[in-house]
């Protein structure tokens, strides 16, 4: 099993860009989500997904689409880029059957710079 | 508002000896705690979890130890190694199956 695999690793876009951040698990995992990590803070929830064509908002949504059109793939799309969205993006995804006391298992990480 | 957090940023250990790291939580309804291992450049790596009908848990060198009465988690390596250098999370499962994270404590091992 690759677990979960995350693609680009790195992007560099220019303010107003747009762009999509792909996930992808082979665990057949219900839920997934996406979370950003800033220095010195902890990981922050964006948006989740409890199952094949859900999606729901996190922490901070602002800014951020997501699509789950396949149980095995969530999108994470950044329709109009800023600064502010630099950062580390994780995705994550956890089974669902342990009505969710479950662990997330992560993935890589992309490095998105917003110029 | 409620939050995991750790009580310090930074822990540094000789090779050998044995870490503890903390952390502090203040949602007395939270059901469900992970602690997480990153590694510089990787992803959060699943340590060990423990549940709030549990006092404590052993796995392979850790062992967490949870105190309900005064709401604090704790992560114990034993016999730590230049491997164990990383940053370490808790996690709170709060609200279902979405999670909250401290900002985590940067373990380094001095050899």
């Amino acid at each position: 099993n690759a677990g979960v695999t995350q693609t680009p690793k790195f992007r560099v876009l220019k303010t107003g860009q747009s762009m999509t951040l792909l996930c992808a698990q082979d665990m057949n995992h219900e839920y997934m989500y996406w979370y950003r990590q800033d220095p010195g803070m902890g990981l922050r929830l964006i948006h989740y997904s409890v199952g094949e064509g859900t999606t729901a908002k996190g922490e901070v949504p602002d800014g951020y689409n997501v699509s789950r059109l396949k149980k095995q793939n969530f999108l994470l799309g950044l329709e109009s880029a800023a600064p502010s969205q630099t950062s580390v993006y994780f995705c994550a995804s956890s089974p669902g059957t342990s009505g969710g006391l479950d662990t997330q298992y992560f993935g890589p990480g992309t490095r998105l710079t917003v110029l | 508002g409620e939050s995991v957090g750790l009580h310090l940023p930074t822990l540094s250990v000789q090779e050998g000896d044995n870490s503890i790291i903390n952390c502090a939580y203040s949602n007395s309804a939270s059901d469900y705690f992970i602690w997480y291992k990153q590694e510089s450049g990787k992803g959060p790596q699943f340590i060990i979890d423990i549940r709030s009908n549990m006092d404590k848990r052993q796995g392979q060198r850790v062992t967490v130890l949870l105190n309900k009465t005064v709401k604090h988690l704790s992560l114990q390596i034993a016999a730590t190694q230049p491997g164990d250098s990383a940053v370490y999370f808790c996690a709170e499962n709060m609200v279902g199956y979405k999670l909250s994270f401290g900002a985590g404590t940067t373990v380094t091992v001095r050899a």
